[in-house]
């Protein structure tokens, strides 16, 4: 599969605990895009990477997440002390550097009970 | 925040018919793309229509852009049962200056009854 893949494809997990999801692009793909959709919404951007460079974050991204690109290869999400409202979906997308298309992952459903 | 809005939220039609589905935005772009979104899975890329462009087609598909309006418009035609998913718009305003400026809009929801 050649594709954008997400892992795990769901999470349930108490309020208060760490939760790290985990994006592996399409392989020649330099930006890799973090994005957050809730029930009916669309999604939100959360983040963006370009090779290991985390060049520009949401607001929507409290001090609580944290993303990184270690080799400018896969990527992870961290969400510390999750909170109720912290449940939704979580997608990644991939593209070229200048390319307008943005591939996506099946994304990874949290839900923090 | 998001950018588009698309029109209407929900659309429910028969198979066969045509669906058509608006989507406006709140500044210029470079251009707008349409995303579908089965139940419970990532968005696949449908089509892009860049600013200088009008009116694109592809299989069933046609979009229209009217920058004066910031609005834009997807007809599905002949739709399918197939064709039952979420739509929505995504506009591109990124530029070197104020980087990354890609912003979905709410969706429509689209409902073919076989």
């Amino acid at each position: 599969d050649t594709g954008v893949s997400q892992d795990p494809r769901h999470k349930i997990t108490k309020r208060g605990q760490n939760v790290t999801f985990r994006c592996d692009p399409i392989s020649e793909h330099n930006r890799l895009y973090w994005y957050r959709q809730t029930l009916g919404q669309g999604p939100e951007f959360l983040t963006y990477f370009q090779n290991e460079a985390q060049l520009e974050k949401s607001r929507l991204l409290s001090d609580r997440f944290s993303a990184e690109r270690p080799k400018g290869s896969f990527s992870t999400l961290e969400i510390q002390r999750t909170e109720q409202g912290d449940s939704a979906m979580y997608l990644c997308a991939s593209s070229f550097i200048g390319g307008s298309i943005q591939y996506f992952g099946a994304g990874t459903r949290l839900s923090v009970l | 925040s998001q950018q588009g809005e698309e029109d209407p939220q929900a659309l429910s039609i028969q198979e066969g018919e045509n669906a058509t589905m608006n989507c406006s935005y709140k500044t210029s772009i470079n251009n707008l793309q349409w995303y579908r979104q089965n139940s419970g899975r990532g968005l696949v890329h449908l089509i892009l229509i860049r600013s200088n462009e009008r009116e694109k087609h592809s299989g069933r598909l046609r979009v229209t852009l009217d920058t004066s309006k910031k609005s834009s418009s997807l007809l599905i035609t002949a739709s399918r049962a197939a064709d039952t998913a979420s739509y929505f718009c995504a506009t591109d305003a990124s530029t070197v200056r104020a980087g990354n400026q890609f912003y979905f809009g709410t969706g429509t929801s689209l409902t073919v009854i076989p």
